[in-house]
């Protein structure tokens, strides 16, 4: 069973670019959270989403960030118009179930993460 | 708001050492806690998983305690050696609430 991945590992970008990242979570996995962490800091929650719908977005910027899980395909980090201060590591990690019955008891799998430079 | 403290941010040891590092939260009210290594560039690798039901987990030689009253976990690690140098991630959860990371420590252990 084939763990997280994230593509691309490393993307450098210039300021006003925009950068997309994707994360395909582990297989079975319904469930995808992506976090960010700056230099010398912890990992920061984004955003957490199902298929098709964003459950928490609480930690994205209002903008510029936005975010997806489409029925088919992998889930997308995307950061228009970059600045430097997006210069971080993005972190995906997918779990099979959300609270409810079994709440507390799903572990989350991170992915390697995407190094986004903005030059 | 939860916060996660991990304390020491930096700990260097010689090879052989037993050595505790320290992960405190302000809220109680958590389902699960897990400890993360990372290393230099890498993802995250989940160590050990916590159930707020339970005390304390082992794998290995690493022994991680929970007591969740007063906010507290420990990471033990016995007969460190250099492979086990790396970042220790401390990170609580409460349920729906994504997981909530402390900044880490950092480990060096000297051959």
């Amino acid at each position: 069973n084939a763990g997280v991945m994230q593509n691309p590992r490393h993307l450098v970008r210039r300021r006003g670019q925009e950068a997309r990242l994707r994360c395909s979570p582990m297989k079975g996995h319904s469930h995808v959270y992506w976090y960010r962490q700056l230099p010398e800091e912890g990992l920061k929650f984004m955003v957490y989403l199902q298929k098709e719908n964003i459950i928490d977005e609480s930690g994205m910027p209002k903008e510029r960030f936005s975010a997806e899980f489409p029925k088919e395909g992998p889930s997308i980090l995307r950061i228009q118009q970059v600045v430097r201060g997006d210069s971080a590591a993005y972190f995906c990690a997918s779990s099979p179930l959300s609270g409810g019955a079994r709440r507390g008891t799903d572990t989350q799998y991170f992915g390697p993460g995407t190094r986004l430079t903005v030059l | 708001k939860q916060e996660v403290t991990q304390i020491p941010a930096a700990l260097s040891v010689p090879e052989g050492e037993n050595l505790v590092l320290n992960c405190s939260f302000t809220d109680s009210a958590i389902y699960n806690l897990q400890w993360f290594r990372q290393d230099p560039g890498k993802g995250l690798t989940s160590l050990l998983l916590i159930q707020s039901s339970q005390r304390e987990q082992t794998s290995g030689r690493l022994n991680a305690s929970l007591d969740k009253s007063s906010g507290r976990s420990t990471l033990y690690i016995a007969a460190s050696q250099p492979g086990d140098s790396a970042t220790y991630l401390c990170a609580v959860s409460s349920g729906n609430t994504p997981l909530v990371f402390g900044k880490g420590t950092r480990l060096s252990v000297i051959a």
